[in-house]
């Protein structure tokens, strides 16, 4: 079965650069979710998507920002990175209130 | 908003042993509770879930209950196996918003030895 695919797996950037992480969802789920996760912590939600809008928003900085696009695809935009967001980076996706699947994540280091 | 609290934050149990995995939530409306396993470095995959109405589920060694009344859900393994270690969140979906994320608690690091 088809599962949420996430690129790049692995992105080292420098502090202050921007970064841009991509998800497919599963098709046919109508949310897409981005979680961060720091070494050893739960995942933390940052913001959802439902049929290419916008539909909660959680712990995302302003430097971050993301869409959703025509395609169900969804990018996650990262600016002025901090070493602080050093971290997994997992996008998920559901059909509405179902099961929520989570993509292989991206491991972004900020050096 | 909702908040999960999960314990034991660690525990260690032999082989062939049960393990039990705590989860509290406090909004009375929330209605779906999934478990998610972690192996270091990979991705939260769902292993078990159940929604509010209905007590109890299981699925071979792996079983969850929940508790309305006492707002508390547990998840069971039975017959532990090495490659059960990880690291195991609950999760509750609370109601009370337009979206559909999900509230992790803050995990158990489970370890079974051999």
């Amino acid at each position: 079965a088809a599962g949420v695919i996430q690129s790049p797996r692995h992105l080292i950037k420098e502090k202050r650069e921007t970064a841009t992480l991509k998800c497919y969802p599963i098709p046919r789920h109508d949310t897409v979710y981005w979680y961060q996760q720091g070494p050893g912590q739960d995942p933390q939600f940052l913001i959802s998507f439902y049929e290419k809008m916008q539909s909660d928003k959680g712990s995302i900085p302003d430097r971050f920002s993301a869409q959703q696009f025509s395609d169900y695809h969804s990018e996650l935009n990262m600016s002025s990175l901090e070493l602080g967001d050093s971290a997994l980076y997992f996008c998920a996706s559901s059909l509405r209130a179902g099961p929520t699947f989570f993509g292989q994540g991206t491991r972004l280091t900020v050096v | 908003g909702e908040n999960v609290e999960q314990h034991p934050s660690t525990l260690s149990v032999q082989e062939g042993d049960s393990a039990v995995i705590k989860c509290t939530y406090s909004d009375s409306a929330s209605n779906y509770f999934p478990w998610y396993k972690q192996e270091l470095g990979k991705r939260p995959q769902l292993i078990i879930d159940i929604r509010s109405n209905v007590g109890e589920k299981k699925d071979q060694r792996i079983a969850v209950t929940l508790n309305k009344t006492a707002k508390h859900f547990s998840l069971h393994i039975t017959e532990t196996q090495p490659e059960d270690s990880a690291v195991y969140f609950c999760a509750a979906l609370p109601t009370s918003h337009s979206g559909y994320a999900l509230n992790f608690g803050k995990g158990t690091s489970l370890l079974v030895t051999p």
